[in-house]
């Protein structure tokens, strides 16, 4: 079965420094890996995606993401962090069936404090 | 583009009665679309998966008979908490693809989500 683990459960960084919001996966067959991030008492947004080509992947708001086939890894980072950049972030695979539904790990609360 | 819409975004409800909650799709058709719960402790929980025009497939372990899905159509889908009991209190978010299977690997647009609160 398709997983996905975010092994932390918070982040803390400074406004300015570089983040990283780890993401490790399992899959049979090729990874079709996503990130999201959500606010407060919001749904989900759409960060960025990996299907295939370019291992670094850019997406959203500054945001980039690594995928890396032998540490099974797709990293989420950002070179300088802003107090907005403030939420829980969802790293997601979509799963192997043929419904395209996606299976989130347990997120991970990134906080950026000024 | 590709925006969902859920509705309501919180509700109070007592205890054994039911509460429907609506996803639409505004600008887009969805023939799937999927219904999550999320705990407090952040993770997102996969109910079921809505078919337009046919009926729901249920994740294990979720009750088809309190959770009930209707996709009546390619804009819209609805998720019905039957008889709710206190411990169904939970944030419920409702997501759509847009296009066929051959987009599956297009991202899931997500509404804002449904504060469910039983007494």
């Amino acid at each position: 079965a398709q997983s996905v683990a975010q092994p932390e459960d918070q982040v803390n960084v400074a406004e300015g420094n570089p983040l990283t919001v780890k993401c490790t996966y399992s899959v049979s067959g090729n990874p079709y890996l996503f990130w999201y991030v959500q606010y407060p008492n919001r749904g989900l947004q759409f960060l960025l995606k990996y299907i295939t080509g370019d291992n670094l992947v850019k997406g959203s708001y500054g945001f980039e993401a690594e995928f890396n086939k032998s540490q099974t890894s797709f990293h989420l980072k950002k070179p300088s962090a802003l107090v907005s950049d403030s939420a829980l972030y969802f790293c997601a695979v979509r799963d192997s069936g043929n419904t395209g539904k996606l299976i989130f790990g347990q997120g991970t609360t990134l906080q950026v404090k000024p | 583009g590709a925006v969902v819409s859920q509705h309501p975004s919180r509700v109070i409800c007592k205890s054994g009665t039911s509460v429907k909650i609506e996803c639409r799709s505004l600008d887009f058709q969805a023939t799937t679309m999927f219904w999550y719960r999320q705990f407090p402790k952040k993770s997102l929980m996969l109910m079921a998966t809505s078919n337009e025009g046919s009926k729901a497939t249920y994740e294990q372990g979720v009750e088809k008979d309190k959770f009930l899905i209707n996709h009546a159509s390619l804009t819209l889908s609805t998720l019905t908490v039957t008889s709710a009991h206190p411990e169904d209190s939970s944030f419920y978010i409702c997501s759509a693809r847009a296009g066929s299977r051959s987009s599956y690997n297009s991202p899931l647009h997500f509404g804002n989500g449904t504060r469910l609160t039983v007494t």
